[in-house]
C-alpha cells in the first residue's frame, strides 16, 4: 500500500486560510469515509485534529476543517496563527490495511 | 484522560530483536484497538499494527513476516517486537488508541515516542 500524496509544503500568512490535499485512490479514499488528520510540532507526537473526514474532536478549534471530493481528502486551516507552524499528516482505511498515512506537509506561517 | 508510555531499549545491534512496551493509565486496554506507529528520523508516519483485548491482531504487510503485538490485560499494557531489525528500522515508535466502534480507523491518544537506533 503506498502512502497518500501530499504537497511538501504550504504556507501562508497570520490570518489567511490555506489547504492541504491528500490524494489517494479508490481503493483508500474514494471508497471510505474513515480519513483522519494529525498534526504534529517538532519532537512531540502527532495530534488527532480531524476523523471520519470532517469532524473535530471535542475542544478543537473550529479553524480546522476537513472535506473529501472523489480521491482527494483536503485539510483547511482558516485564520493561520503562529502556533499552526507544523507538520500535518492525512490517513485513511484502505481495501488492504486499516491505516495508510500521507507523505506529509510542512506548514511555515510567514 | 487516558495517557501512554512506551518504554524499552533505545540501542539495538542489527539482527536483534526490538522489544518496546506501552502502558496505559487512564484507561482500560479492554477496550478499543491499541497500535503502534513509527517515525523514522526526518521522515513520515508508518502503520506497524495493532492489537484488540482478545488478542486479535492486524498487521502492516509490509512487517507481517517481523511483528508480534500482544497485549496483557492484568498490566493494562501491550507490546510489541519486532525481529531482525536493520538500521532501516531506526525511529520513533508511538503507541496510540484507535477510536474504535463507529468511529475506528484514527488514533486518538498517543505516547510521547521512543527512539530506537540500530547501529553496531
Amino acid at each position: 500500500q503506498s502512502a497518500l500524496t501530499q504537497p511538501a509544503s504550504v504556507s501562508g500568512s497570520p490570518g489567511q486560510s490555506i489547504t492541504i490535499s491528500c490524494t489517494g485512490t479508490s481503493s483508500d479514499i474514494g471508497d471510505y469515509n474513515f480519513v483522519s488528520w494529525y498534526q504534529q510540532h517538532p519532537g512531540k507526537a502527532p495530534k488527532l485534529i480531524i476523523y471520519d473526514v470532517s469532524n473535530r474532536p471535542s475542544g478543537l478549534s473550529n479553524r480546522f476543517s476537513g472535506s473529501k471530493s472523489g480521491n482527494t481528502a483536503s485539510l483547511t486551516i482558516s485564520g493561520l496563527q503562529a502556533e499552526d507552524e507544523a507538520d500535518y499528516y492525512c490517513s485513511s482505511y484502505t481495501t488492504t490495511s486499516p491505516y495508510v498515512f500521507g507523505t506529509g506537509t510542512k506548514v511555515t506561517v510567514l | 484522560q487516558v495517557q501512554l508510555q512506551e518504554s524499552g531499549p533505545g540501542l539495538l545491534k542489527p539482527s536483534e530483536t526490538l522489544s518496546l512496551t506501552c502502558t496505559v493509565s487512564g484507561g482500560s486496554v479492554s477496550t478499543y484497538y491499541w497500535g503502534w506507529i513509527r517515525q523514522p528520523p526526518g521522515k513520515g508516519l508508518e502503520w506497524i499494527g495493532y492489537v484488540l483485548y482478545t488478542g486479535s491482531t492486524n498487521y502492516n504487510p509490509s512487517l507481517r513476516s517481523r511483528v508480534t503485538i500482544s497485549i496483557d490485560t492484568s498490566k493494562n499494557q501491550f507490546s510489541l517486537k519486532l525481529s531482525s531489525v536493520t538500521a532501516a528500522d531506526t525511529a520513533v515508535y508511538y503507541c496510540a488508541r484507535d477510536g474504535g466502534g463507529s468511529s475506528a480507523y484514527h488514533f486518538d491518544y498517543w505516547g510521547q515516542g521512543s527512539l530506537v537506533t540500530v547501529s553496531s
